[in-house]
């Protein structure tokens, strides 16, 4: 699977966009990109995935360059409750494809 | 809630015990994986099951097995404990979407202290 590059760390202010980037400059042309968050020691929570066009759902929105070489998650109106590890992963699709887990990027969303 | 199941929330024990955690993945889903979250190493991949064979193994350790049952349900099993067994241990049941994307969804985990 392709390795991922994210900061460390991010601020956003309750209520404004929080847009999270991905470097996966290794990506191959089967590989999906997935964002998964961890609140605190919970279980990581599915956000959303995409393979080359940008995809919205209920959570959030993903932009994929069109070289597939970086992506950003975006959090459209970011609350407290979006305070978590964030994690851009890049994986086959297909079933049985384990998850590789980097260091995330710890969003913080100050009131 | 993700609809995946764990039990027990907690577990304390002492080193060289045996422990035993319980998973049941979402009605429907074939797929159980086992991950550990441990303080220094982050979220970890031990091991996989597909509908009762095991499919994948990642870094799990020798004293460590696991099982699916026929109602799908997982156990995973933690012999001779060490300190450094101290972490989180979550499982996860997966979705394959048409086109061949896999969503993992967690449970809450199992928290295991080795004292």
């Amino acid at each position: 699977d392709a390795k991922t590059t994210q900061p460390t760390s991010m601020d956003c202010a309750e209520g404004r966009a929080a847009n999270l980037p991905c470097n996966h400059s290794t990506i191959s042309g089967n590989e999906y990109v997935y964002w998964y968050r961890q609140i605190h020691s919970q279980g990581p929570q599915y956000i959303i995935h995409g393979l080359k066009n940008n995809e919205t759902n209920e959570m959030a929105s993903l932009i994929i360059t069109e070289d597939r070489k970086s992506s950003t998650l975006i959090l459209p109106h970011a609350t407290l409750r979006d305070t978590a590890v964030y994690y851009c992963i890049v994986s086959r699709g297909g079933s049985n494809y384990k998850l590789t887990f980097g260091k995330g990027t710890l969003l913080t969303v100050n009131p | 809630d993700s609809g995946v199941t764990q039990t027990p929330k907690h577990l304390i024990t002492a080193t060289g015990q045996r422990v035993t955690l319980r998973c049941s993945p979402r009605s429907g889903d074939l797929s159980v994986y086992w991950y550990q979250q441990s303080l220094d190493q982050g979220l970890q991949f031990l091991i996989q099951y597909y509908n009762g064979e095991e499919r994948a193994k990642g870094n799990i350790l020798e004293r460590f097995s696991a099982q699916q049952f026929p109602d799908l349900h997982s156990e995973l099993n933690l012999s001779s404990l060490e300190l450094g067994d101290s972490a989180l241990y979550f499982c996860a049941s997966s979705v394959v979407w048409t086109g061949g994307a896999e969503t993992q969804y967690f449970g809450p985990g199992t928290r295991l202290l080795v004292l």
